[in-house]
């Protein structure tokens, strides 16, 4: 079956880093997305990988291991606006996504 | 800036009733999907669109339809609604369709609780 994981909460500092990591099966592979959802609002688009490696936007970075069917988010230099839940979602072979549960974030200063 | 609305953005509705929830975009986006999003579970695909005309079943279709007349619009429709359609429903667009590599673009959520 099609299985995304990703921890269902994680605390954190402001002003230090966190990873948020997610593993994904799923039938094929066409990318991996990651979104940011704050409280009763809508997902945001936040990254895609689709090659092995690191990818680096600003504050945010994403990392992709097709082999071990990994990923993480990593957030550098938190800000309390970074409190949201975080959704990792992977594309398969007839290129609809699988969504994990969301990794809550909360940010303490 | 509009980008997709969803209409109404919260409702209460007696089970057996029939509902349309409405969504519209502007962004002249060729696919389009309604997802539900329930407490400790992924966003869940009912249907979706890749292009005006054509429809698709998602993972969750039963008691859900949808029409895709224009390219703009994208209404889902329950039928004889129950309480475990009880949850949040987004739709979204993307400007490709099955060989999509962008991003999707949410509205605001249409919150349903049927009782």
């Amino acid at each position: 079956g099609q299985n995304i994981d990703q921890p269902t909460e994680m605390t954190a500092t402001e002003g230090a880093i966190v990873q948020i990591n997610c593993t994904y099966q799923t039938s094929g592979f066409n990318g991996l997305f990651w979104y940011q959802q704050h409280a009763g609002e809508a997902p945001t688009f936040l990254s895609y990988n689709v090659l092995d490696g690191l990818e680096e936007k600003g504050r945010f970075s994403s990392f992709l291991s097709r082999s071990k069917g990994y990923s993480y988010l990593l957030l550098k230099e938190l800000q309390m606006k970074d409190s949201a839940s975080y959704l990792c979602a992977s594309m398969d072979s007839n290129y609809q996504l699988i969504w994990g549960a969301g990794t809550k974030l909360i940010i303490k200063p | 800036i509009a980008g997709i609305t969803q209409a109404p953005t919260s409702q209460i509705l007696a089970a057996g009733r029939r509902m349309t929830l409405r969504c519209t975009q502007d962004m002249r986006h060729n696919a389009m999907y309604w997802y539900r999003q329930d407490l400790g579970l992924g966003l869940r695909l009912i249907h979706y669109s890749n292009t005006a005309g054509t429809t698709g079943k998602g993972e969750v279709p039963d008691g859900y339809s949808v029409s895709r007349a224009n390219t703009d619009d994208f209404p889902l429709t329950l039928a004889s609604a129950v309480p475990s359609q009880t949850s949040v429903y987004f739709c979204a667009s993307s400007d490709s369709g099955t060989s999509n590599t962008g991003e999707l673009f949410f509205g605001e959520g249409s919150r349903l609780t049927v009782l």
